[in-house]
């Protein structure tokens, strides 16, 4: 079946370190990848994807490669800011599937 | 409104009650998700519709659970005799189309439901 597992939160970082957020998945056939972010107060919203092996979605800063041989995803940012504060969702859609499977959020709080 | 709207934002409801949660979709969204999301769980598919087709269901957790929507718009999520394991945030999302080529679900702010 689809499932994700993503790091486990919270995850406390001062400003200007380097992020990562791990998530591994495990997939039927050939699933596309994704990384959400829920501001606070916010909806969850899309931040990147790859819809297959060796891509890398990018944005804000953020990016993640689609590791098949690893069946990983994982977040990285370089220098993190406080406006970067929210929860990570991890997701993939697997072939075929009508709706997106999530990891369970990672919560990233950026400290000046 | 620019956005996926749901209501209510909060509520409070004793076991055995009935609750029904509302989503407007963004104009021109032809596809609607139900998801749940426990303390501390990720999101759980609860059910899809897409335009007029027979909505796929197979998150529904039991039959207590229902949902309807109006042609392409306002959905109605229905959990009847409400237990206190259905506490949860409810998510409403809404995309383009039937597939998810681009993965771009526009999510709600959530219906946080507390069953005493």
């Amino acid at each position: 079946g689809n499932s994700v597992t993503q790091m486990e939160g919270p995850v406390t970082l001062s400003e200007e370190a380097f992020l990562t957020i791990n998530c591994t998945y495990t997939a039927t056939g050939y699933p596309s990848l994704f990384w959400y972010v829920q501001y606070p107060g916010e909806g969850l919203q899309l931040l990147l994807k790859a819809t297959k092996a060796d891509d890398k979605g990018s944005n804000k800063g953020f990016e993640a490669t689609y590791r098949k041989e690893t069946t990983s995803f994982h977040l990285e940012k370089g220098s993190v800011q406080v406006s970067d504060s929210a929860v990570y969702f991890c997701a993939l859609r697997g072939g075929g599937a009508n709706n997106l499977f999530f990891g369970t959020g990672t919560r990233l709080t950026v400290i000046p | 409104g620019a956005g996926v709207s749901q209501s209510p934002s909060n509520k409070v409801t004793e076991k055995g009650k009935d609750v029904e949660l509302r989503c407007d979709p963004i104009s021109g969204h032809t596809a609607l998700y139900w998801y749940r999301q426990r303390l501390g769980q990720g999101l759980e598919f609860l059910i899809y519709f897409q335009g007029n087709s027979a909505p796929d269901k197979s998150g529904l957790p039991s039959d207590r659970f229902s949902a309807e929507r109006t042609g392409e718009s306002v959905s109605t999520l229905t959990i009847q005799r409400t237990q206190q394991e259905d506490s949860a945030v409810y998510l409403c999302a809404s995309s383009l189309g039937g597939g998810l080529s681009t993965g771009e679900l526009f999510f709600g702010e959530g219906s946080r439901l507390t069953v005493l």
